[in-house]
């Protein structure tokens, strides 16, 4: 079965600090895709960056950055320099088999 | 423009009665699916679709019944034996398992 676990119910920072959300899976699909999206207050999740199965590049884009792992299932992801507008709830996700399935979600709150 | 279109945005059911949520999309997408999210929790799987015609129970499926007659609609109906029904609906759709997910921007369902 497909699980995602976000250990992290809730965390809080202080702006421009560094903040790590960690995200481990289960699967037994060889192939799978991980993905992380944001929920801000509006409700809507909006995407944030796919990863298939296959490669373990870290990718960086901007001031969030992705660590993939898949000797730990794992699939973490960081901001750097971290600004009020972080706020939200971060959801990571995975897919096989045709489900799309969801952590708990972290919820992140940067302090001014 | 392209996306993905929940209505209402609010909805008010009494208790005993059946209801149905709206979705559709305009993303020539195979995949939807129907989330449910509590307050402070994370995205449950109610059911999904692969193509029309066709739906799979996610992991809380009793109480709700979904159908998909037409590739862009993928209602869902909340019934009466759905014993805790106010929550945060979301649907998605995506083009195949290893793509983003587009989500609707919820529907909030309140039993009064």
């Amino acid at each position: 079965a497909q699980k995602v676990t976000q250990a992290q119910t809730e965390i809080s920072v202080v702006e421009k600090e560094d903040v790590t959300l960690d995200c481990v899976y289960e699967t037994r699909d060889t192939t799978y895709y991980l993905f992380w999206y944001k929920q801000p207050p509006s409700g809507e999740l909006v995407f944030l960056i796919r990863r298939n199965s296959f490669d373990e590049q870290n990718e960086i884009s901007g001031r969030y950055s992705w660590n993939f792992q898949k000797s730990t299932s794992s699939f973490n992801f960081t901001i750097t320099a971290s600004q009020v507008v972080d706020s939200a709830v971060y959801f990571c996700a995975l897919t096989g088999a045709q489900k799309l399935v969801f952590g708990q979600g972290t919820r992140l709150t940067i302090n001014p | 423009d392209g996306g993905i279109t929940q209505s209402p945005k609010y909805l008010f059911r009494k208790e005993g009665q059946n209801v149905t949520l709206s979705c559709e999309q305009n993303l020539n997408h195979d995949a939807m699916y129907w989330y449910r999210q509590d307050p402070g929790q994370g995205l449950r799987l109610i059911y999904y679709s692969q193509i029309v015609n066709d739906f799979q129970k996610g992991d809380i499926a009793e109480g709700y019944s979904v159908s998909r007659e037409k590739k862009e609609s993928f209602p869902l109906t909340v019934t009466s034996a759905q014993k805790n029904p106010t929550a945060f609906y979301l649907c998605a759709s995506s083009g195949t398992e290893n793509t983003e997910a587009f989500f609707g921007q919820g529907t909030r369902l309140t039993v009064v």
